[in-house]
């Protein structure tokens, strides 16, 4: 199978302070990882697109030193939430692309909550 | 981007098939079409993808129409697991051998015990 993992699940945090999801591909190589954000009862919005050793491309309206994200190996994605407020919580979710395939495994998610 | 029309939301009694239309008129010829679903608070799971031809797998199956500006996905037998949102999602490539998925906002399917 194709097993992408994300590491919280779910996580509070103070506002002000910054919070890092972990996006891994368990089972394959991903090159290009995704990054989405989905509000309550809304769909997914892809905030950026990361390939491995270089920078990710953001979606217009995103805030790339808010969101900053690293992707430094070909199994571990990272999105860094800096300064979050509660506006920022929802529900992240991650997805890694088979290396050389179109193939597009997702994870299950981290809600995140800001107090 | 290119754009699907889903229908908000779709009915569907336990162990009858159910088919899902999606509607993707502006659709160019290297567009490939996929369906995932969600399960509430769960990423989404890969259903099918097809580009011209029909598709089966051992979830669904996906009918695309000859002038590939719609396609049905169809649950042979719908089961209680299978309530969820159903996307239908249109791969666009963005240069080279790049995508990404653009989601709508899907159809809802309830199944009734």
């Amino acid at each position: 199978g194709a097993v992408v993992s994300q590491h919280p699940s779910r996580v509070i945090c103070k506002s002000g302070t910054s919070v890092k999801i972990e996006c891994r591909s368990l089972d394959f190589q991903a090159t290009t990882m995704f990054w989405y954000r989905q509000f309550p009862k809304q769909s997914l919005m892809l905030m950026a697109t990361s390939n491995e050793g270089s920078k990710a491309t953001y979606e217009q309206g995103v805030e790339k030193d808010k969101f900053l994200i690293n992707h430094a190996s070909l199994t571990l994605s990272t999105l860094t939430v800096t300064s979050a407020h509660p506006e920022d919580s929802s529900f992240y979710i991650c997805s890694a692309r088979k290396t050389a395939t179109y193939e597009q495994y997702f994870g299950p998610g981290t809600r995140l909550t800001v107090t | 981007d290119a754009k699907t029309t889903q229908p908000n939301s779709m009915e569907s009694n336990e162990e009858e098939p159910v088919h899902l239309p999606c509607n993707h008129s502006t659709i160019s010829g290297t567009d490939y079409i996929h369906w995932y679903r969600q399960l509430p608070s769960q990423g989404p799971e890969y259903v099918i993808h097809g580009l011209t031809s029909n598709v089966n797998n051992r979830m669904a199956s996906l009918a695309i129409a000859e002038d590939r500006k719609s396609s049905t996905l169809i649950l042979h037998r719908a089961t209680l697991r299978d309530a969820a949102v159903y996307y239908c999602i249109l791969r666009v490539i963005s240069g080279g051998s790049n995508y990404k998925l653009t989601f709508g906002k899907g159809t809802l399917l309830t199944v009734n015990p």
